[in-house]
């Protein structure tokens, strides 16, 4: 399996509150990505990275923003945490050419806003 | 952004051949159209990928005709094993910020 992390793995928070979310990879792969994944929805793109300090916003973006400072690590941030934001969060990795080359994905970030 | 519509659900008997198809459209001829497999409180993971005609790995086969504007997911000789959620991704590269595309994934139910 694709040496990928998430952390944490579960989270209870209260609205109104800063949230960062983690994702580490041992791959050394160019692309990151960060999804949600709800109900009805499927996953949605809510963030990737091409390289360090290069991103690029996905279809739901409004109110998460990312930074990745080094190759390992891609951060997503809530600044000030919703209900609506309450789903699970998955980070990708994928060690392609392009954008939409194979992703392998980590085991998810449960977020619940109170 | 690319438009994907998957049918919801489908069942199979163990050994049979399951077929699901994804209608989507404003895809770029450049585009790569992949599926991945998710089972419940797991992330997503890889089946096949191809941008035109047919693609065939060691656990499914893709085909895609000319138009590209939908995609077969062909999964030969099912077992209770393959039961899953089953998702679609298209890549959009128009004007804007390139964007990807899930479809809402299909629910395949294999029965012995």
């Amino acid at each position: 399996d694709a040496g990928i992390t998430q952390s944490p793995r579960h989270k209870v928070t209260e609205t109104g509150t800063p949230v960062t979310l983690r994702c580490h990879q041992t791959e050394n792969h160019r692309y990151m990505y960060w999804y949600r994944q709800d109900p009805g929805h499927g996953l949605r793109l809510i963030h990737y990275s091409y390289g360090v300090k290069d991103t690029d916003k996905g279809e739901v973006s409004d109110g998460y923003s990312v930074s990745r400072s080094k190759t390992e690590d891609f951060l997503l941030t809530l600044e000030s945490a919703t209900s609506s934001q309450t789903s699970v969060y998955f980070c990708a990795i994928s060690a392609g050419t392009g954008v939409d080359d194979e992703q392998f994905f980590g085991p998810g970030t449960r977020l619940t806003v109170l | 952004l690319a438009k994907t519509t998957q049918p919801i659900s489908m069942d199979s008997y163990e050994g049979q051949e399951v077929n699901i198809t994804c209608s989507h459209n404003n895809i770029a001829t450049n585009d790569y159209i992949t599926w991945y497999q998710q089972f419940p409180s797991q992330g997503p993971r890889f089946i096949i990928q191809g941008y035109k005609t047919k693609v065939t790995n060691e656990v499914a086969s893709l085909f895609i005709p000319a138009d590209r504007k939908s995609s077969t997911l062909s999964l030969p000789r099912v077992s209770l094993s393959d039961t899953a959620v089953y998702y679609c991704l298209v890549g959009d590269g128009g004007a804007g910020s390139y964007q990807l595309t899930f479809g809402k994934g299909t629910k395949l139910s294999v029965i012995p």
